[in-house]
């Protein structure tokens, strides 16, 4: 059964930064394409970020692109989101997913809230 | 990145078939057959329920099709229940290895 676990969120001061984690199990992780997507509180979904299966190609959309950085260790099974210059606007639940190629989404974890505040 | 365009709600009696509109443009939608929809319960994470414009993973009911046609994609719903009450997101591949989401659709089963 495949399982991601996200973790790493919590309150942030603007300004600041935080690094999310995704901890995946029941498949081979090193095979797929990785991808992180957030909901804003009682918003919709929105992509993120995504990378392949060996880190060699990354994808970011405009809201985050040059704050945010994508990465993986396949020897951990793990995926990551670091995360500079925190706005409010970055508040929300972020999901890691396992991807189905690189434009689909076929597996999500619960999410790891990052509320960006003062 | 400008997210697709959605209806905000739809609705449909039990039995009954329902479709939900995705437009978008000929940057996205319009010239990749990556369109993807995910049905989200309250409180709960996103479920994929089509790839690839009309294609279901496995344990997804076949009430659930997809559709493009030029740069709108759609998802009907046949035979409505009352667990397809959900919200329902679209969401696209638009090159240069980035992908953008729908607004969203909630769906209500009267």
């Amino acid at each position: 059964e495949v399982q991601l676990v996200e973790s790493g969120g919590g309150l942030i001061q603007p300004g600041r930064s935080l690094r999310l984690s995704c901890a995946a199990s029941g498949f081979t992780f090193d095979n797929y394409a990785m991808h992180w997507v957030r909901q804003a509180p009682g918003k919709g979904l929105e992509w993120v970020s995504s990378i392949n299966w060996n880190g060699g190609t990354t994808g970011y959309a405009d809201s985050v692109k040059g704050r945010f950085t994508i990465s993986r260790d396949n020897a951990k099974n793990s995926l990551y989101l670091q995360m500079n210059s925190l706005r409010g606007e970055d508040t929300a639940l972020y999901y890691c997913a396992k991807g189905r190629g690189f434009q689909t989404f076929d597996c999500w974890g619960q999410g790891t809230l990052v509320t960006v505040s003062s | 990145q400008s997210a697709l365009t959605q209806p905000p709600s739809a609705s449909g009696s039990p039995g009954q078939s329902v479709t939900i509109s995705c437009t978008g443009t000929s940057s996205d939608v319009g010239s990749y057959n990556y369109v993807s929809w995910y049905q989200q319960h309250p409180g709960k994470a996103p479920k994929l329920m089509i790839y690839e414009v009309n294609k279901r993973p496995s344990g997804v009911p076949d009430r659930f099709s997809g559709s493009k046609s030029g740069n709108t994609a759609s998802l009907t719903v046949s035979g409505l229940q009352a667990e397809d009450e959900a919200d329902y997101y679209c969401s696209s591949y638009a090159g240069s290895n980035t992908v953008v989401f729908g607004g969203g659709t909630k769906l209500t089963v009267l």
